[in-house]
């Protein structure tokens, strides 16, 4: 069974872009989640889809944002990027929800961003 | 307040000692979940294992073991005889149960194997 895909793998841009990140699950999962890991916060929640609804939404301004598709596909999207953005962004499935049983979350690999 | 505390950064040990990996949590829910995850340098979180609440019996896996006290709230990760490719760094995370609306990670413990 394939894991779970981020893409891309490195990312590079300048203040005030935008990106898109996307996350394909494990074969299954309907559950997907989207972290932050920086040296100096370490890992933080961004948010949660499953079933294409987002159930809930960690403490970032409303310039990060997702979705999912209904092949349980999800991307990500950060506006007018800024420089304190730049962080790995790892993605999470798990067949479902936090919360209940077979909860348990498998990473990808995340996408590394830069911003310059 | 933090919900899942590792206070321990970073640990190192020498190939072959046993290295106990603390982790305490704080919840008022009676239903929730334990996780430890393994993230080598490479990057990708690795998922080890998942305990719930009601169950405390300690687990062996190999050369890791867990201790799971609710009387302590903590969740400790034991490597016996360590090795070098055990250095990664270690998170812990807690999912509750009648809210369960996200994991929350402790900020993980820094493992180094010395040959």
């Amino acid at each position: 069974k394939a894991g779970v895909t981020q893409t891309p793998r490195y990312l590079i841009k300048t203040r005030g872009q935008q990106v898109t990140l996307s996350c394909s699950p494990i074969s299954g999962h309907r559950s997907v989640s989207w972290y932050q890991q920086t040296p100096g916060q370490g890992l933080q929640f961004l948010f949660e889809y499953f079933s294409e609804t987002q159930r809930n939404k960690g403490n970032f301004p409303g310039r990060f944002s997702g979705r999912q598709f209904s092949n349980s596909r999800s991307e990500m999207n950060v506006s007018t990027l800024e420089l304190g953005d730049s962080a790995l962004y790892l993605c999470a499935s798990s067949l479902l929800p936090s919360g209940g049983p077979y909860n348990e979350q498998f990473f990808g690999p995340g996408t590394r961003l830069t911003v310059l | 307040a933090q919900k899942v505390t590792q206070a321990q950064t970073e640990i190192s040990v020498v190939e072959k000692e046993d290295v106990t990996l603390d982790c305490v949590y704080e919840t008022r829910d009676t239903t929730y979940y334990l996780f430890w995850y393994k993230q080598p340098p490479s990057g990708e979180l690795v998922f080890l294992i998942r305990r719930n609440s009601f169950d405390e019996q300690n687990e062996i896996s190999g050369r890791y073991s867990w201790n799971f006290q609710k009387s302590t709230s903590s969740f400790n990760f034991t490597i016996t005889a360590s090795q070098v490719v055990d250095s990664a760094v270690y998170f812990c995370a807690l999912s509750e149960g009648a809210t369960g609306n996200q994991f929350y990670f402790g900020t993980g413990t820094s493992l180094t194997v010395i040959p």
